[in-house]
């Protein structure tokens, strides 16, 4: 599966859009883009994934780059409830099984 | 619907001792995963059990084990705990196995050996 890269940590005012930078250059054509959150003491929380397109969910928006080398996650509207660990990770649909392996995420703080 | 639930969410053990953990899938998901999480090597796969099988494995020594009942519910077990395994264990669930559905994870069991 592709490495991604992601900013270490981010901060956000609430209310504004959070946008999430995601670089994933070596992905492969049959390889997804997935978001993942975790919050304080809780498991990770699935959020949304794309392969080419732009999707959008109730929770964000993913904006995949053309070349399909880079991403953004965009949380329209942050609240203070969206203060967590971002991941962004790649994998191959039909991988076997559905292991993940997390890297060290973005941490997001949302300030009033 | 309820969420991936664990039991138990907080566990201490002495070195040496094994342990078993629960975990209890979304209704109607029958793959269950269970991950170790640690501060300094993040989120890694342990194994994957679907409709009683063991689907996948990831590269834990095989005082690592796990099984899964024909309810779908999941067990994972360590023997001879070492200070290492101090970690939180996550479950996640999904509808199926190798597709690109989402995992639905649980709390968490915070294991602490000493």
């Amino acid at each position: 599966d592709a490495k991604t890269t992601q900013p270490t940590s981010m901060d956000c005012a609430e209310g504004r859009a959070a946008n999430l930078p995601c670089n994933h250059s070596t992905i492969s054509g049959n390889e997804y883009v997935y978001w993942y959150r975790q919050i304080h003491s809780q498991g990770p929380q699935y959020i949304i994934h794309g392969l080419k397109n732009n999707e959008t969910n109730e929770m964000a928006s993913l904006i995949i780059t053309e070349d399909r080398k880079s991403s953004t996650l965009i949380l329209p509207h942050a609240t203070l409830r969206d203060t967590a660990v971002y991941y962004c990770i790649v994998i191959r649909d039909r991988a076997a099984g559905n292991k993940l392996t997390f890297g060290g995420g973005t941490r997001v703080l949302v300030k009033p | 619907k309820a969420g991936v639930t664990q039991t138990p969410r907080y566990l201490i053990k002495t070195r040496g001792q094994q342990v078993t953990l629960s975990c209890s899938p979304i209704s109607g998901h029958r793959s269950v995963s269970w991950y170790q999480q640690t501060p300094g090597q993040g989120l890694q796969f342990l194994f994957e059990y679907f409709s009683e099988t063991q689907r996948n494995k990831g590269n834990f020594p095989g005082r690592f084990s796990g099984r899964q009942f024909s309810n779908s519910r999941s067990e994972m077990n360590v023997s001879t705990l070492e200070l290492g395994d101090s970690a939180l264990y996550l479950c996640a669930s999904s509808l199926r196995t190798g597709s690109s559905y989402e995992q639905y994870f649980g709390p968490g069991t915070r294991l602490t050996v000493t």
